[in-house]
C-alpha cells in the first residue's frame, strides 16, 4: 500500500495477557518508530529502527515491552502481562534514508484497550 | 536531552482570528524542526518543516512557521484560521546530525475553532 499500515486498528485483551501490534511500514523506507498516545498526552516515544537495528530503544516503559523488526520491513511490538495502563493509542511511523530533515509518515494506529 | 515544549494546552478562537501556536525546543546542536497536526479522527500528518535556508518555512492550507534560533522556538502561525483548522498540533524536533534518529515530540496543543 501507498502509506503506513497498522493492524489490528482495534484489540481489546484482558489484563496478564500478551498482545502483538504489527506495522507495515512505507516501501523503502528504512527508519521506523513507535509511539504511544494517551487521552489527553503528547506522542511518547518508545523505539525506533534504523533497518532492522534499534539505536534507540531507551522509550520502553519496561521488560514487558520489546519490538523487533525483520527484512529491514515489518515491526512487532509486543507487550507481555498487559496491564490497564497500558491501555492507549499505539502509533508507527517510517521515514526515508539519505536528507536529513525527512518527514516520519504515521499510520492510523492501534488502539489497544486492556480490561 | 532533546525536549519540546508546547505551553498552550487548549486555545479556542473564533472563525478568522489569527493564530500563534509557541513551540520551545531543548537541544543544542543543530535541529530539524516539524509541526504535525492531527484532524479529529485521522493520522497525524506533516504540516511544516525546517532544515535548513530560510528560517520562515510555509506549509499547508496557509501556515507558517518561524524558527528562531536564539529563542530556540519554532512558533506556528495562521493570519486567519477557519473551522476545518479545528485539530491537535505537534511541534517535534530531531537532530540535524542524522538522517534518521528518534522524534522528540511536544504534548500537542488542542485547537478549538468557534464558527
Amino acid at each position: 500500500g501507498a502509506g503506513v499500515s497498522q493492524s489490528p486498528s482495534n484489540k481489546v485483551t484482558e489484563k496478564g495477557k500478551d498482545v502483538e501490534l504489527r506495522c507495515d511500514p512505507i516501501s523503502g523506507h528504512t527508519a521506523l518508530y513507535w509511539y504511544r498516545q494517551s487521552l489527553g498526552q503528547g506522542l511518547e516515544f518508545l523505539i525506533y529502527f534504523q533497518g532492522n537495528s534499534a539505536p534507540d530503544k531507551s522509550g520502553l516503559p519496561s521488560d514487558r515491552f520489546s519490538a523487533e523488526r525483520t527484512g529491514g520491513s515489518v515491526s512487532t511490538l509486543t507487550i507481555q502481562r498487559t496491564q490497564q495502563e497500558d491501555s492507549a493509542v499505539y502509533l508507527c511511523a517510517s521515514s526515508a534514508p539519505g536528507a536529513m530533515g525527512t518527514e516520519a509518515f504515521f499510520g492510523q494506529g492501534t488502539r489497544l484497550t486492556v480490561v | 536531552a532533546q525536549s519540546v515544549s508546547q505551553h498552550n494546552h487548549h486555545v479556542i478562537l473564533s472563525e478568522a482570528a489569527s493564530l500563534e501556536l509557541g513551540c520551545n525546543y531543548s537541544y543544542g546542536g543543530t535541529v530539524n524542526l516539524f509541526w504535525y497536526v492531527q484532524y479529529p479522527g485521522q493520522h497525524l500528518q506533516l504540516l511544516l518543516k525546517y532544515f535548513s535556508g530560510d528560517p520562515l518555512v510555509k506549509g499547508i492550507k496557509g501556515f507558517e512557521a518561524e524558527f528562531i534560533k536564539s529563542k530556540f522556538s519554532f512558533n506556528l502561525r495562521k493570519p486567519s484560521v477557519q473551522w476545518s483548522d479545528t485539530a491537535e498540533y505537534f511541534c517535534a524536533v530531531t537532530s540535524g546530525y542524522s538522517s534518521a534518529s528518534k522524534i522528540i515530540f511536544g504534548s500537542g496543543t488542542r485547537l478549538s475553532i468557534r464558527p
